[in-house]
């Protein structure tokens, strides 16, 4: 089983809403990554996943709040957005090796504000 | 800055040819390359990659190729099939774990 499973597909929010974006893999990885894709650019890391740690934050604005429940699932929590938000949002896997560079994504989330 | 750079933004191959993607970057402290292969509402999708101590990996009819004192890297597909439609994302990383960063991509379109 190769796949990151990402839910919902599409999400429309208000700025004042509370929602959250879900990832699934089942590949035994343990790092896991969020990244957003604005149109017509290439998809930008926010955070990284280790162990179920957070690693790296890429000074994500706080109204992007990151959770790992367990090795198979990650979060992503929204608060307050601004329109500017609205993107695709991806999941990603990978394994924990130095020579382990490939991740593995998911379908992503198209989010929109407004 | 862009550390990663593809600057074709589309390419137009016959089936049956070779189509040639093409990828720069700036940053000499990329350890690894990647290409990822996208199609319309799908997440990026693991095609082929290369160590920076290596200058050419083989896998099926993809082949990428790099040329480190250019900072320079290519995928080749041979033979072009109508199914290799899809924007091509070239990718690198300094260390494994942390970020892929993506050129703009590149646009595939193989007429049969």
């Amino acid at each position: 089983d190769t796949e990151v499973t990402q839910t919902p597909k599409h999400l429309v929010m208000g700025m004042t809403n509370k929602k959250s974006l879900k990832c699934e893999q089942h590949m035994g990885h343990r790092a896991m990554y969020w990244y957003k894709q604005k149109a017509k650019k290439p998809p930008e890391l926010m955070f990284v996943y280790s162990y179920e740690k957070l690693s790296i934050n890429e000074s994500v604005p706080s109204r992007f709040s990151p959770e790992c429940p367990n090795s198979s699932l990650l979060n992503l929590h929204l608060h307050a957005l601004q329109p500017e938000d609205s993107a695709l949002y991806l999941c990603a896997s990978s394994q924990i090796r130095d020579t382990a560079y490939e991740q593995y994504f998911g379908p992503g989330t198209r989010l929109t504000v407004t | 800055d862009q550390q990663v750079k593809q600057n074709s933004p589309s390419l137009s191959v016959q089936e049956g040819r070779i189509s040639i993607l093409n990828c720069d970057y700036t940053n000499s402290m990329f350890d690894y390359f990647l290409w990822y292969k996208k199609y319309p509402a799908e997440g990026p999708t693991f095609l082929i990659s290369i160590s920076s101590i290596k200058d050419k990996n083989e896998d099926g009819r993809f082949t990428v190729f790099l040329n480190k004192s250019a900072k320079h890297l290519s995928l080749h597909i041979v033979p072009s099939q109508p199914g290799d439609s899809a924007v091509y994302f070239c990718a690198a990383s300094v260390q494994a774990g942390t970020a892929l960063i993506f050129g703009k991509g590149t646009t595939l379109s193989v007429s049969s």
